[in-house]
Order: structure tokens, then sequence, then C-alpha cells
């Protein structure tokens, strides 16, 4: 089993430009979540995903886009990366509502 | 406020020192969990409790919901237990939205 795997693991960003970080999960977890840790903040809740084909907002996540494409997989996507996007992102999956499991995360940099 | 707090920030211990790490939150919740996160950024779950005390290794975990406040407490420390401790709390209501703490960071010196 790989667990919760992501990709990519490093990532720089020009202001505007967009990409998609993936996150894929192995474990037949119904529920997945995307969220992001800066400097001096706890870990903070951007979408999550109860079940495959349902997401719904966290508490940050202007800015952002999600889509569960099945049970494994389920990518967030910065249409128009600011700076203030940079961080460290981590997906998480759970077969709810117990421990999260959590991928290597993905260091995004927004220049 | 945060919902959810930790004390302390930071704490050095020499090898073999009791450690305890605290954690407070101020909404009526469900569960607790405990992760801890390495120097190299990965994040494991270490306890999910929603009342008593578990206990795994050398790492103890307890939760007193009416005073609404949990302990982590590490025996024997060693320096690989080195890293921040995250406190999280799901709220009551059905919501599968975890509300972290912003973590301890714990360096154990041999």
């Amino acid at each position: 089993n790989a667990g919760v795997t992501q990709t990519p693991k490093f990532q720089v960003l020009k202001t505007g430009q967009s990409m998609t970080l993936q996150c894929a999960q192995d474990m037949n977890h119904n529920s997945m979540y995307w969220y992001r840790q800066d400097p001096g903040m706890g870990l903070r809740l951007i979408y999550y995903s109860a079940s495959e084909g349902t997401t719904d907002k966290g508490e940050v996540p202007n800015g952002y886009n999600v889509s569960r494409l099945n049970k494994r997989e389920f990518s967030l996507r910065l249409e128009s990366a600011a700076p203030s996007q940079t961080s460290v992102y981590f997906c998480a999956s759970s077969p709810s509502p117990y421990e999260q499991y959590f991928g290597p995360g993905t260091r995004l940099t927004v220049t | 406020k945060n919902e959810v707090e930790q004390s302390p920030q930071n704490l050095t211990a020499q090898e073999g020192e009791f450690i305890t790490i605290n954690c407070s939150y101020s909404v009526g919740i469900s569960a607790l969990h405990w992760l801890q996160q390495h120097p190299g950024g990965g994040i494991v779950s270490l306890f999910m409790l929603s009342s008593g005390k578990k206990k795994h290794g050398r790492l103890i975990a307890t939760i007193n919901i009416q005073e609404k406040h949990s302990s982590l407490h590490i025996t024997a420390s060693h320096p690989r237990d080195s890293a921040v401790y995250i406190c999280a709390v799901r709220p009551q209501g059905g919501s599968e939205k975890l509300v972290f703490g912003k973590g301890m960071k714990l360096t154990v010196n041999p």
C-alpha cells in the first residue's frame, strides 16, 4: 500500500499561472481533504470530499477549486496563483469518521 | 481566540525526561486527535480519542471532556521524539472537519 500520494513534491509558479495538485489514496477511504500549512498557523482546511462526487468548502477555499475524480483521487486546482498561496499543501484521507492519513505534502512557492 | 490552544509552544527536554503537552479547546467536540509532524514534514496520526485514556508504547493521551482539555505524555523521551505535536478537534454536529491547534515543537537533546 502506498497510502496517500501527492504530486508534485515541489513547485514554483509565477503569479497568474495555474496548476493542479494531484492526490491519490489506495486505502478505499470515503473522505478526502486538502489542507494548507503556513508558518505560525495550524493546518487549515481548504476543501473536503465526504464521498465520490461530493465536495464542500473548508475554512479557506477562495482561489481554489477541487475535483473528486473517483474514490481514489482528489485534485486541487489553483486557477490564477497569487503569492498569498505560497504554502505547504497536504492531502489526507479518512475512513470517516476516524483517523486521517496524510500525504507527504507539496511545497508551493508563488513568485 | 483560537478554538484550539496548545501549550507550551516550544519545549526542549533532555533524553529520558517525562514530557507533557497540553491542548485546550473551547467548543463541544465529538473527538480529539493528536498528530506528529516529523522534521521532514510528514504528518502521522498518533491518537484519536473521545473519552478517557489511550496508550501506545511510550505515548499516553488523556482527555477530560468536562474541562475541555487533553494531554499527551511521552515517557522516557528520546531524541527521535523531536517533532511538532499537533492537537485537532472534531466539533460536534456531525461534520468531518477538523480544527487544528498551531502545534508544539518538541526538541529532545541526547
